[in-house]
């Protein structure tokens, strides 16, 4: 089946620090990619959708300033998290379709802990 | 709104015996994808089974079989003969026209030995 790697899995980092997570699918071109942000004990809340070559569209109430997200070919999609602080720390992952149809291929996620 | 409601918080079930995950969407769109994820411990989000909302049969994978009710917008898991190894969360998600997905908040399955 198709693969998407996401790296790193876990991080931790200062407060004030920027962290970025990067998202490749392996074995396939993906022209859309998708971050989500995880809460402990909670759903996978859409942050953004990656556009290769265009800019992010955000969901409502996520500072773009803030999730920075370069897709800049069809393989790579990086999040980065600018001037993190502990309120940031979260799970995110990414997905990708392969096509139409067909379901979404996620990464393993990344623990993002700011200290 | 488009939306997904996954009503049930935990469920318990008797190691070989069947459990039914209940899924509810709210959507405007005519078509659309219904999926079901298990999230186990690590965090790692597994597919597990696909319906298309025009597909008129009840997809199946496995011990893994979606009781799709369209008039209903229900789209419930059941998982056949439970296994220890399936205790994980359970999220419904369904992909909308314009690719994005969506998840219901989850249902924690713990399957007693």
């Amino acid at each position: 089946g198709a693969v998407v790697s996401q790296h790193p899995s876990w991080v931790i980092c200062k407060s004030g620090t920027s962290v970025k997570i990067e998202c490749r699918s392996l074995d396939f071109q993906a022209t859309t990619m998708f971050w989500y942000r995880q809460f402990p004990k909670q759903s996978l809340m859409l942050m953004a959708t990656s556009n290769e070559g265009s800019k992010a569209t955000y969901e409502q109430g996520v500072e773009k300033d803030k999730f920075l997200i370069n897709h800049a070919s069809l393989t790579l999609s990086t999040l980065t998290v600018t001037s993190a602080h502990p309120e940031d720390s979260s799970f995110y992952i990414c997905s990708a379709y392969r096509g139409p149809g067909t379901e979404a291929f996620f990464g393993q996620g990344t623990r993002l802990t700011v200290v | 709104a488009q939306k997904i409601t996954q009503t049930q918080p935990g469920m318990f079930v008797q190691e070989k015996e069947a459990v039914t995950l209940d899924c509810t969407y709210d959507t405007s769109d005519q078509s659309y994808g219904l999926f079901w994820y298990k999230q186990p411990s690590s965090g790692e989000m597994i597919f597990l089974i696909y319906q298309g909302s025009y597909d008129e049969q009840n997809a199946t994978e496995g011990r893994y079989s979606l009781n799709f009710q369209k008039a209903r917008k229900s789209a419930n898991l059941v998982i056949s003969a439970s296994q220890l190894g399936d205790s994980a969360m359970y999220f419904c998600a369904m992909r909308y026209n314009n690719n994005d997905m969506r998840f219901g908040a989850g249902t924690r399955l713990t399957v007693k030995p």
